[in-house]
């Protein structure tokens, strides 16, 4: 089956520094991924969608310059946290659909994030 | 982005019960997708169905496709404590997006 694997699964870094996590799909070629946030015991809440080659579309709400989405090739993004606050920490996930317009999604493991 | 209505939001059930879910929506989609979400991992992908009407089983779990392709349902049968955690819907709308439901908590009660 399909696989999105996530690095890294758990970082702690310093308030004010960045912090940069990928998403790859491993055997699969993904035109489209996404990426979530999830607090504790809540739904996922999808923050931008990632398009291979061009840039990322935000939900509302979501701070483009906080959040730096980059999808530089068919089975890589990353997200980058710049200046990172304590309010950032969350679970980070992504998800990629196969093909250009697959019609299944296949989430990666998930990353920790953990600002101090 | 839009969520599905997903219901119950939570459920404590004895072991060895059955659970039932559903996911409805007030436009249609082409696929439904249902998840599992274990505490501190990403959702594994359980069931997907791609056509109205399609009912598709994975081992104790049935899903099911509506035939008005504005629902789904989930089913699993004769619960253990390892299906404990949260359960998802997803659809994938006629303009190629995508949509979740808030999720079922699922506690199974040895």
């Amino acid at each position: 089956g399909a696989v999105v694997s996530q690095h890294p699964s758990w970082v702690i870094c310093k308030s004010g520094t960045s912090v940069k996590i990928e998403c790859r799909s491993l055997d699969f070629q993904a035109t489209t991924m996404f990426w979530y946030r999830q607090f504790p015991k809540q739904s996922l809440m999808l923050m931008a969608t990632s398009n291979e080659g061009s840039k990322a579309t935000y939900e509302q709400g979501v701070e483009k310059d906080k959040f730096l989405i980059n999808h530089a090739s068919l089975t890589l993004s990353t997200l980058t946290v710049t200046s990172a606050h304590p309010e950032d920490s969350s679970f980070y996930i992504c998800s990629a659909r196969e093909g250009a317009s697959g019609n299944t999604i296949y989430f990666g493991e998930g990353s920790w994030l953990t600002v101090v | 982005g839009q969520q599905l209505n997903q219901s119950p939001q939570s459920m404590f059930i004895q072991e060895g019960e059955d659970v039932s879910m559903n996911c409805t929506s007030s436009s249609i989609f082409n696929t439904w997708l249902w998840y599992k979400q274990e505490p501190g991992e990403g959702p594994v992908l359980l069931i997907a169905l791609y056509k109205a009407g399609e009912l598709t089983s994975n081992g104790r779990l049935t899903a099911q496709f509506g035939i008005t392709r504005k629902d789904s349902f989930l089913n699993i049968s004769a619960s253990i404590p390892s299906d404990v955690g949260i359960y998802f819907c997803a659809g994938q709308s006629p303009g190629n997006q995508f949509y979740f439901g808030t999720g079922t908590s699922l506690t199974v009660i040895p």
